[in-house]
């Protein structure tokens, strides 16, 4: 285990529907990241939190919308999804927000929009 | 435009034997070169990481090339297992904070 969880691990719902991915570190890492990994495609950077303030937002639409109550958390709120949204939705931690420091990712959270 | 390429998409191997992955990037101003693997239906795993001035790092049977000036990276695996199985997902970081990921390889061994 890299010492990142993430909750639920399987996901399917109506594109009418809103829920929420969790994600919890024990790093005791102050850098959070939302990666969506398509098939076939290279992972893509979602957003990125730094001592729990967003330093990034890679042009995501607003239909994801994440939340970082402190350093140990981080949730993505899902709300009118589309099926290209479907993808396995990845959460990593870093000591801090930087190319040296080595993320660690947990197992991910497999969605599936009908 | 900054790129990561791997190739072969996808690698079939007998247990046992050698194999190597390549990396070929366009990204600059090149910081590091990380090597992940990703079993199926789990996240990347981090094998190395090498900067600008290391040309090879070894993780057990995991070894890693970097040639800087040609802009390749190769992952050797040798004597290959079965649970070497997974995607291996080969990532730049440039600049100060962006990382480019691969599409990966997906290598397959057979028994």
């Amino acid at each position: 285990e890299t010492g990142v969880t993430q909750t639920p691990r399987h996901l399917v719902m109506g594109m009418t529907n809103k829920k929420s991915l969790k994600c919890e570190q024990h790093l005791g890492h102050n850098a959070m990241y939302w990666y969506k990994q398509s098939a076939k495609k290279p992972l893509e950077l979602m957003f990125v939190y730094n001592f729990k303030e967003q330093t990034e937002n890679n042009s995501v639409p607003s239909r994801f919308s994440p939340e970082c109550p402190n350093s140990s958390h981080l949730f993505l709120h899902l709300h009118t999804l589309q099926p290209e949204d479907s993808a396995l939705y990845l959460c990593a931690s870093s000591q801090r927000q930087g190319p040296t420091y080595e993320q660690y990712f947990g197992p991910g959270t497999r969605l599936t929009v009908t | 435009k900054n790129q990561v390429e791997q190739s072969p998409q996808s690698l079939i191997i007998l247990e046992g034997k050698n194999c190597t992955l390549q990396c070929n990037y366009t990204v600059s101003p090149f910081s590091n070169l990380r090597w992940y693997k990703q079993d199926t239906g789990r996240g990347p795993v981090s094998l190395t990481i090498m900067t600008f001035s290391e040309n090879t790092k070894s993780n057990g049977r995991y070894t890693a090339t970097l040639d800087a000036d040609t802009k390749q990276s190769s992952l050797h695996i040798t004597a290959s297992q079965l649970s070497d199985s997974a995607s291996y997902i080969c990532v730049v970081s440039f600049n100060t904070d962006k990382l480019i990921f691969g599409t990966g390889t997906r290598l397959q061994v057979f028994p």
